[in-house]
């Protein structure tokens, strides 16, 4: 079975861009996470789409947004790109009922 | 909130030597808890997870980690490092929403020849 795939791999912006990152879960798992990696601050919860629901939400600005399809492929979206926003994006999905997830290689996003 | 501590932001090993990883938590109520391995540009890779049941959870290759909730601790072992251990690991707990976890800031493991 294939695993979670992220897309694209390596992103380069510009500040005040926008960009749009894309999360294909396991196939049969309708529960996607969103991640974002930095040096600084680690591995941090975005948010979390169920049935193109979102169940929950970290403590992100409202520049970070993300939304799941009928076939639970999710997008995120950050608007207005600052230099803060760098990192790696990990997109993880499981599914209904379990407690382990399973995460994408990433999406590494360079703001200049 | 729920807070994931991971002692020491490096550890060095020489090969052939345990290895230990410490984490512990903060709770009132018991968490799911997992480990993770991230190599160099890559996701993260689940090594082994406790959720109810045994405490002492066995993982691949060749790790484990004891859920002892006294201590509120869920340190991880490996008896014998190999070279192909290098990497970056991290200690995870989530409660009810699974799809939600809280991480530590990791422990970069450096092993010696």
């Amino acid at each position: 079975k294939a695993g979670v795939t992220q897309t694209p791999r390596y992103l380069i912006k510009t500040r005040g861009q926008q960009v749009t990152l894309s999360c294909s879960p396991i196939s049969g798992h309708r529960s996607v996470s969103w991640y974002q990696q930095t040096p600084g601050q680690g591995l941090q919860f975005l948010f979390e789409y169920f049935s193109e629901t979102q169940r929950n939400k970290g403590n992100f600005p409202g520049r970070f947004s993300g939304r799941q399809f009928s076939n639970s492929r999710s997008e995120m979206n950050v608007s207005t790109l600052e230099l803060g926003d760098s990192a790696l994006y990990l997109c993880a999905s499981r599914l209904k009922g379990e407690d382990t997830q399973y995460f994408g290689p990433g999406t590494r996003l360079t703001v200049l | 909130a729920q807070s994931v501590t991971q002692l020491g932001s490096h550890v060095s090993v020489s090969e052939g030597a345990l290895v230990l990883l410490r984490c512990n938590y903060s709770s009132s109520v018991p968490p799911y808890l997992f480990w993770y391995v991230q190599y160099p540009n890559q996701g993260l890779q689940l090594l082994l997870k406790y959720t109810t049941g045994a405490t002492l959870v066995k993982g691949i290759n060749g790790f484990e980690a004891e859920f002892k909730k006294s201590e509120t601790s869920f340190h991880l072992t490996k008896p014998s490092a190999h070279m192909s251990d290098a990497a970056e690991y991290f200690c995870a707990v989530s409660y009810t929403n699974a799809g939600k976890s809280t991480f530590g800031d990791g422990t970069t493991l450096t092993v010696k020849p």
